[in-house]
């Protein structure tokens, strides 16, 4: 089986432009998880869906970041427009919810650079 | 709210040697306690949980886990570390979301350094 998908592995951006991170999950899988990772601040929940609607949103850092999950195979963060500070590598996690012990499946992450 | 400390930053070991990862928790009710591994440049990979049962708890790759709840500890160990053990290793426990769903709260994570 695949696990989760996500693109691009690296990205490198100037400070201003717009970000596209993507993920796929696992087929089946009812909850998604977008996580940030940096050295300073470990891993960060930034928002999760549950049958493709945003459930929680909280630690999504301002408005400059954005996600959608237009349906149950795919997901997207946006950040527009980006700032150095947004460098990090960013992780979608997919799970079974209901009835289920909780484990998460993360992607290999997208590094974002910003210039 | 649900929650987990690693007090370690970094761990040394040298390879043959017993390792051991230590993880605090604080929770209302019954905790869901899971250890997850990163490698360099990778995703995170489940290695074991506790749900309820027996408080060893074996998972992969040699490793296995100690759940106390008198000291509300989830110790990581493996009784002879290797090099290839070397990586960042997470303590999460779970969130109960309204209608059921699972949410992960993550440590810190300690940095595993197994040595010839």
């Amino acid at each position: 089986d695949a696990g989760v998908i996500q693109s691009p592995r690296h990205e490198v951006t100037e400070m201003g432009q717009e970000v596209t991170l993507r993920c796929k999950p696992i087929s089946g899988h009812d909850y998604l998880f977008w996580y940030r990772q940096t050295m300073m601040r470990g891993l960060e929940l930034l928002i999760y869906f549950n049958n493709n609607v945003p459930i929680d949103d909280s630690g999504m850092p301002e408005d400059r970041f954005s996600a959608k999950m237009p349906n149950a195979s795919f997901s997207t963060l946006k950040i527009q427009p980006s700032e150095p500070r947004d460098s990090a590598v960013y992780f979608c996690a997919s799970s079974i919810g209901q009835g289920r012990t909780g484990e998460l499946f993360f992607g290999e992450g997208s590094r974002l650079t910003v210039l | 709210a649900q929650s987990v400390a690693q007090p370690e930053d970094q761990v040394n070991v040298a390879e043959g040697n017993p390792l051991t990862v230590k993880c605090t928790y604080s929770v209302s009710g019954n905790p869901y306690l899971f250890w997850y591994v990163q490698y360099p440049n990778r995703g995170l990979q489940f290695l074991l949980k506790y749900i309820t049962g027996d408080n060893l708890v074996k998972g992969s790759y040699g490793f296995e886990a100690e759940f106390n709840k008198s000291q509300t500890s989830f110790h990581l160990k493996k009784p002879s570390a290797l090099v290839s053990d070397s990586a960042l290793y997470f303590c999460a426990v779970r969130d109960i979301l309204t209608g059921g769903g699972n949410k992960l709260t993550f440590g810190t994570g300690t940095q595993l350094k197994v040595e010839l």
